[in-house]
């Protein structure tokens, strides 16, 4: 069946550095949206990506839809401790179906 | 102050006991969810509402109901029948069904059963 896949699973970075977690579909998508989970919170959502190859930024953040509309990327630059938690891609599959990914857990080291 | 709201936070049942899982909106919305969160497993749905009286299974149903007598609420019963219930469940909403609109999601229930 029609899958969404993040890489990587986990990644800890030293406050400062960059972060980038990728997002990968077995089919193409008619759009993507990336959700922010805080440690013992709940998803909210952060953006949503609509057409081949666009691009959105929010502040440090950096949203990226594939040319093929079959992956995406979300990049942060300069990693604050706010940014810790867990970022998953949800993916637009048949008119009303969303797959979501199963997220990539950051921790940022002061 | 719109929103979802899940009640419990935290919940305890004994093996064998059916619970029910609140979940009401009033964001006026007309499409609900209700997501299992397993470590390292992302959301897993399992039963969606697009309108009242009117409901769907997700992914993985089995063990689980539901109900959708009114619009703003969507309770979620976990029965003896699901094998492992003991995970968190977010219960969602978003203005439709369709898929590009964006969901909110409720505080969560972490249930557990022993």
């Amino acid at each position: 069946g029609q899958q969404v896949m993040q890489i990587p699973q986990y990644q800890h970075v030293q406050e400062g550095e960059d972060f980038t977690t990728y997002c990968n579909s077995s089919t193409t998508l008619s759009n993507i949206q990336w959700y922010k989970q805080r440690p013992g919170g709940h998803p909210v959502f952060l953006i949503q990506l609509v057409k081949s190859g666009e691009v959105k930024k929010q502040k440090r953040l950096t949203f990226q839809f594939g040319e093929a509309k079959k992956n995406s990327s979300l990049h942060i630059t300069a990693t604050q401790t706010t940014d810790v938690g867990t970022y998953f891609c949800a993916g637009g599959a048949s008119y009303d179906k969303v797959i979501f990914g199963p997220g990539t857990s950051l921790s940022v080291i002061p | 102050d719109g929103g979802i709201t899940q009640s419990p936070k935290y919940l305890f049942r004994k093996e064998g006991q059916n619970v029910t899982l609140s979940c009401e909106q009033n964001l006026n919305h007309d499409a609900m969810y209700w997501y299992r969160q397993d470590p390292g497993q992302g959301l897993r749905l399992i039963y969606y509402s697009q309108i009242v009286n009117d409901f769907q299974k997700g992914d993985i149903a089995e063990g689980y109901s539901v109900s959708r007598e009114k619009k703003e609420s969507f309770p979620l019963t976990v029965t003896s029948a699901q094998k492992n219930p003991t995970a968190f469940y977010l219960c969602a909403s978003s203005r439709d069904r369709g898929q590009t609109y964006e969901q909110y999601f409720g505080p969560g229930t972490r249930l557990t059963v022993t």
